[in-house]
């Protein structure tokens, strides 16, 4: 089952730049997109979404984009800060019960 | 700021044993969700449940599974007979409306070990 990719399993960036992170779906059912932040040991923590009506949310150093054509979602993280490193998760839901499907996660590190 | 919870957070069980697996949902919720992630694998849906029954469940919620909500605060997964490849982490998740623009909230999980 494919329906969500993140083909990065892992992303090194500096404290300060940009972190970029990429999801692709192939159900056009989805219309509802977010993103988890997992620390070892705890459960996915809610960090940004974004409804399929928008193609951008922001939230202080989080942006989401959004491109329906492509089946394409971003995270954007900026400035990247030592502590934003965790596996991050990008998940789709949509119809009646909204049952979340999983992308496999990407390990951001964020060095100092 | 309101926060699931899951006990235990590991159990281990012998192979063919029952096991019991609790959630108490963030108290104004009423959309309850299993989903669970086998080591390496991605986080997996299991089943939803809402006003005391299955909205939907996956393929793999097969009739060794069951959910209830027997006292109106814990939510609970279990597992009849438990086999090998049930070893994971065990994830619940709540949601406080059926609208689909609000994020489920999830617990810590329990890591199920079955020997």
């Amino acid at each position: 089952d494919q329906q969500v990719k993140q083909n990065s399993p892992s992303l090194s960036v500096q404290e300060g730049r940009i972190s970029i992170l990429n999801c692709d779906y192939t159900n056009s059912m989805f219309d509802y997109f977010l993103w988890y932040k997992k620390y070892p040991a705890e459960g996915p923590t809610f960090l940004i979404s974004i409804s399929s009506i928008k193609d951008k949310n922001e939230d202080g150093r989080f942006t989401v984009f959004l491109n329906k054509s492509a089946k394409h979602l971003s995270l954007h993280i900026v400035p990247s800060q030592p502590g934003d490193s965790a596996v991050y998760f990008c998940a789709a839901g949509g119809g009646s019960n909204y049952k979340l499907t999983f992308g496999k996660g990407t390990l951001l590190t964020v060095n100092p | 700021e309101p926060e699931v919870t899951q006990t235990p957070s590991h159990q281990v069980t012998q192979m063919g044993q029952e096991v019991i697996l609790r959630c108490v949902p963030i108290s104004n919720h009423l959309y309850f969700y299993w989903y669970r992630q086998i080591l390496g694998q991605k986080v997996e849906f299991l089943v939803s449940f809402y006003n005391n029954e299955i909205s939907e469940k996956s393929e793999i919620f097969d009739d060794q599974f069951s959910v209830e909500r027997p006292d109106g605060s814990n939510f609970t997964l279990k597992i009849r007979s438990t086999k090998l490849e049930d070893s994971a982490m065990y994830f619940c998740a709540t949601k406080g409306s059926i609208v689909g623009n609000q994020p489920q909230h999830f617990g810590d999980g329990t890591r199920l070990s079955i020997l």
